[in-house]
């Protein structure tokens, strides 16, 4: 069974500041797609990146952009010039085909403050 | 453009009553379909998905259970409810074949049970 690990339950940045949220998954398939989704107070999910694990260029996305190492089973999101509305709870999720129809499996998730 | 819609909002039901939540996606047809649990303080938990009308697969053996009767309606039911099927339940749709996999979600349904 595939496990997502979010590490850190809260983090807080700076407005304008820089924050890294840390992922890490266990695998053993080699074909998957991992993802951030964001979910603000409204508790509306939002996705805001995505990852194909056979794609070696880290995606990018704005002020939003992944650090992927499939080797390490790693896939941090880093949030540049930080502002109030990015203020959520961050989910990082993983999904392989065809397994459970596509289905994600997601962290506990980090919750991030932005402060003024 | 795709809307997935997600009614009631916010349900209060007693312990022992009967639920139905309601899911309808409009913009796309015979999409993959999720229902997921996310309980206080954690992540997302799926519970059932359906790759088309009245397939429906189970995630957690549980009291819920789920029905597609049409293509883009996913319902979300249960006989008696219990204290523990308190949460935030999510709705989500997947294009099939899905260039890039990624899954789109309800407003979703508060649901407390006292």
């Amino acid at each position: 069974a595939q496990t997502v690990t979010q590490s850190q339950p809260e983090m807080s940045v700076q407005e304008a500041e820089t924050v890294t949220l840390s992922c890490t998954y266990d695998t053993s398939e080699n074909n998957y797609y991992l993802f951030w989704y964001k979910q603000p107070p409204s508790r509306q999910m939002i996705l805001v990146i995505r990852q194909e694990a056979y794609k070696q260029q880290n995606a990018t996305e704005n002020r939003f952009s992944v650090n992927f190492q499939k080797a390490a089973k790693s896939f941090s999101l880093k949030i540049s010039d930080s502002q109030l509305g990015d203020t959520a709870m961050y989910f990082c999720a993983f999904s392989s085909f065809p397994n459970s129809g596509y289905a994600l499996n997601f962290g506990k998730g980090t919750s991030l403050l932005v402060t003024p | 453009s795709q809307t997935i819609h997600q009614w009631p909002a916010t349900l209060v039901q007693p312990v022992g009553s009967p639920l139905s939540l309601e899911c309808t996606v409009e913009g796309t047809s015979n999409p993959n379909l999720y229902w997921y649990r996310q309980a206080a303080g954690r992540g997302l938990q799926l519970l059932f998905y359906s790759v088309g009308i009245g397939q429906i697969s189970s995630e957690v053996p549980q009291n819920l259970s789920a029905s597609r009767p049409q293509d883009r309606q996913f319902i979300l039911s249960s006989k008696k409810l219990l204290l523990s099927d308190s949460g935030f339940y999510l709705c989500a749709w997947r294009v099939k074949p899905g260039l890039h996999n990624e899954q789109f979600f309800g407003p979703g349904t508060r649901l407390t049970v006292l």
